[in-house]
């Protein structure tokens, strides 16, 4: 198993631009979510899903939009990048609708200009 | 939500010296899970453990779940025990959404 898988490991953009960041795993697990780790913080989870074509929003999702029509796949789209988006991206997933084990992939760090 | 506070939040430990670190936690959990991110960025499962005590090596953790807190014990450390650990919950009226704790930063010197 590859485990928790992202794409890609380094991304500069400008202010404006769009982008995906993609996310999949193959351990057929239902739980999926999306954080952001900036310098001398925790990880604050941006949204989550408990299963294909569920999604719902964490602490902080302005700015970002998520979908899942898979369930293996569940990519983060920022439609307008600012600066204040700049931060290091964790996607993450566990088995079961409900919380249970969670594995991390390795992270995107984006910069934004 | 949930609010979660870890302690200490810097740490610096001799090589072989033994810590404890803590989690607390607002509200009553479903789950709690203690992480470890190692000093390239890899996020790495130590323990998921909502309740009871478990051990792995020199790590153990324990979790009082009705007092509302967890506690990570690191045992004759070493320097790749360096890092930052953090704790991670879900429950209360966060349901469904894991929030992490800041953590404790560790650094470990030969």
């Amino acid at each position: 198993n590859a485990g928790v898988t992202q794409t890609p490991k380094f991304q500069v953009l400008k202010t404006g631009q769009s982008m995906t960041l993609q996310c999949a795993q193959d351990m057929n697990h239902e739980y999926m979510s999306w954080y952001r780790q900036d310098p001398g913080m925790g990880l604050r989870l941006i949204h989550y899903s408990v299963g294909a074509g569920i999604t719902d929003q964490g602490e902080v999702p302005n700015g970002y939009n998520v979908s899942r029509s898979t369930t293996e796949d569940f990519p983060l789209r920022l439609l307008s990048a600012a600066p204040s988006q700049t931060s290091v991206y964790f996607c993450a997933s566990s088995y079961g609708q409900y919380y249970n084990e969670q594995f991390f992939g390795p992270g995107t760090r984006l910069t934004v200009l | 939500g949930i609010q979660v506070e870890q302690s200490p939040p810097d740490l610096i430990l001799q090589e072989g010296a033994n810590s404890t670190l803590r989690c607390n936690f607002s509200d009553s959990v479903n789950n709690l899970q203690w992480f470890h991110q190692n000093p390239w960025g890899q996020l790495i499962n130590l323990f998921y453990i909502p309740s009871g005590t478990k051990q792995n090596g020199r790590l153990s953790a324990t979790t009082v779940a009705t007092e509302r807190y967890s506690l990570l014990y690191i045992s004759s450390s070493q320097t790749t025990d360096s890092g930052v650990y953090f704790c991670a919950v879900e429950g209360g009226t966060s349901y469904d959404k894991v929030i992490f704790g800041p953590g404790t930063s560790l650094s470990v010197i030969p």
